[in-house]
């Protein structure tokens, strides 16, 4: 069955930077879009970035525009949020998901356990 | 940008019914999703293009979308149904949105 395993997260100081990656099993994954989400302690769900199957097309969230980075990498079957300039915001549980379907209209189906980002000074 | 607004909160009984709305302008022409997540875990689809339920979940889950109105109910709602509630609607043609979440209490 699908599989998705976040790694990379931990304490990290603001103004620096952080790579996720997200592992996927189970499933083609070159043949699948893949969502960034994330979700600060106590808070809701928030999206953050979303990769075509190809890797072709990206779009980010306004408050992670210029400042983040998903990739993919096809042969490795990994999915990749490379984070920079982190603030204090930024702190949150971070899921990968696959996409279903077409953009717009399509859904994010499966969802890793997520990798916690802390921030601290 | 496009907002998705929720209740932060939905009571019911057990064997009730439950409904949790999800509003935004014109938001039956988008496609809506709905989420649970349970304290600890990950989010789980349990409704997608805004009817369509995802193989496992129970058929008391049901979605409906009409309006600047989306539905989640589930019926005859059960202790283990209490959990965080998410709507998820496309706010352009290539980003996602979330509501604010609704906690569901069974009680």
């Amino acid at each position: 069955q699908v599989q998705l395993v976040e790694s990379g997260g931990g304490v990290v100081q603001p103004g620096r930077s952080l790579r996720l990656s997200c592992a996927a099993s189970g499933f083609t994954f070159r043949n699948y879009g893949m969502h960034w989400v994330r979700q600060a302690p106590g808070k809701g769900l928030e999206w953050v970035a979303l990769i075509w199957y190809d890797g072709g097309k990206k779009v980010y969230a306004d408050s992670v525009e210029g400042r983040f980075s998903i990739s993919r990498d096809n042969s490795k079957n990994t999915l990749y949020l490379e984070m920079n300039s982190l603030r204090a915001e930024d702190a949150a549980i971070y899921f990968c998901a696959t996409h279903v379907g077409g953009v717009p209209g399509g859904y994010l189906e499966s969802w890793g356990r997520g990798t916690p980002v802390t921030l601290s000074s | 940008s496009y907002e998705v607004t929720q209740p932060p909160s939905v009571s019911v009984s057990p064997g009730q019914t439950a409904s949790i709305t999800c509003s935004g302008d014109k938001l039956g022409d988008r496609s809506v999703c709905w989420f649970q997540q349970k304290p600890g875990q990950s989010p789980v689809l349990v409704i997608y293009q805004d009817i369509k339920r995802p193989s496992g979940i129970p058929e008391r889950f049901s979605g409906s979308s009409s309006g600047n109105t989306a539905t989640l109910t589930i019926s005859g709602t059960q202790a283990m149904d209490e959990a965080d509630y998410y709507c998820q609607a496309w706010d352009s043609s290539t980003s996602v949105v979330f509501g604010g979440g609704t906690k569901l209490t069974v009680l």
